[in-house]
């Protein structure tokens, strides 16, 4: 049984760029979640997706946008990157209703 | 707001020696609780959870939490120490009328050998 999986593992991009990272759900979930985790901080919750609509959504300035899928597969984009978004990008998912959310292994991004 | 903090930054222990990694909460109402691990260059994995029932709670590799209401705590504990135990511990409490989850800032734990 795969678990989450996330792609690119790492990515490196300039000021004001934009980048989409992607995730696939474990199996049997439908619910997805993105954090974003700062060096040497916990994960920050950034928002939720749920039958292909944002449905929670944390802290963050309209420049992260994300996008769930029929399969339940989501992306996350983010618009005119600052050198403060680097961190690593955690994708989480679960059955809807639930609590016990499993983590992929995370995008690493570095903005420059 | 519901929140969990971790006390310390970094816990060494020897191997063999019990660990414990130090979790306190502030929620409302019943806490559900969490433990997550995160190994160098990795994902968060999950642990265990409290959500009812016995205050000691018992998880994945050979961990286990004791939940103390009195003292608002939820303390990660192992009763022997491994060198692969070497990682980064998060305490963590869904947000307010939420599923998602308030993680700490985390712990790192060093076994040495």
């Amino acid at each position: 049984d795969a678990g989450v999986t996330q792609s690119p593992t790492h990515l490196i991009k300039t000021r004001g760029q934009q980048v989409t990272l992607r995730c696939s759900p474990k199996s049997g979930h439908d619910t997805v979640s993105w954090y974003q985790q700062a060096l040497g901080q916990g994960p920050q919750f950034i928002f939720q997706y749920y039958e292909e609509e944002e449905r929670q959504r944390g802290n963050f300035p309209d420049r992260f946008s994300g996008h769930q899928f029929p399969n339940y597969s989501s992306e996350l984009n983010v618009n005119a990157l600052l050198l403060g978004d680097s961190a690593l990008y955690l994708c989480a998912s679960k059955i809807n209703g639930g609590y016990e959310q499993y983590f992929g292994p995370g995008t690493r991004l570095t903005v420059t | 707001a519901q929140s969990v903090a971790q006390p310390e930054d970094q816990v060494n222990v020897a191997e063999g020696n019990p660990l414990t990694v130090k979790c306190t909460y502030s929620v409302s109402g019943n806490p559900y609780l969490f433990w997550y691990v995160q190994y160098p260059n990795r994902g968060l994995q999950f642990l265990l959870k409290y959500i009812t029932g016995d205050n000691l709670v018992k998880g994945s590799y050979g961990f286990e939490a004791e939940f103390n209401k009195s003292q608002t705590s939820f303390h990660l504990k192992k009763p022997s120490a491994l060198v692969s135990d070497s990682a980064l511990y998060f305490c963590a409490v869904p947000r307010a009328g939420s599923y998602q989850l308030t993680f700490g800032k985390g712990t790192k734990l060093s076994v040495i050998p």
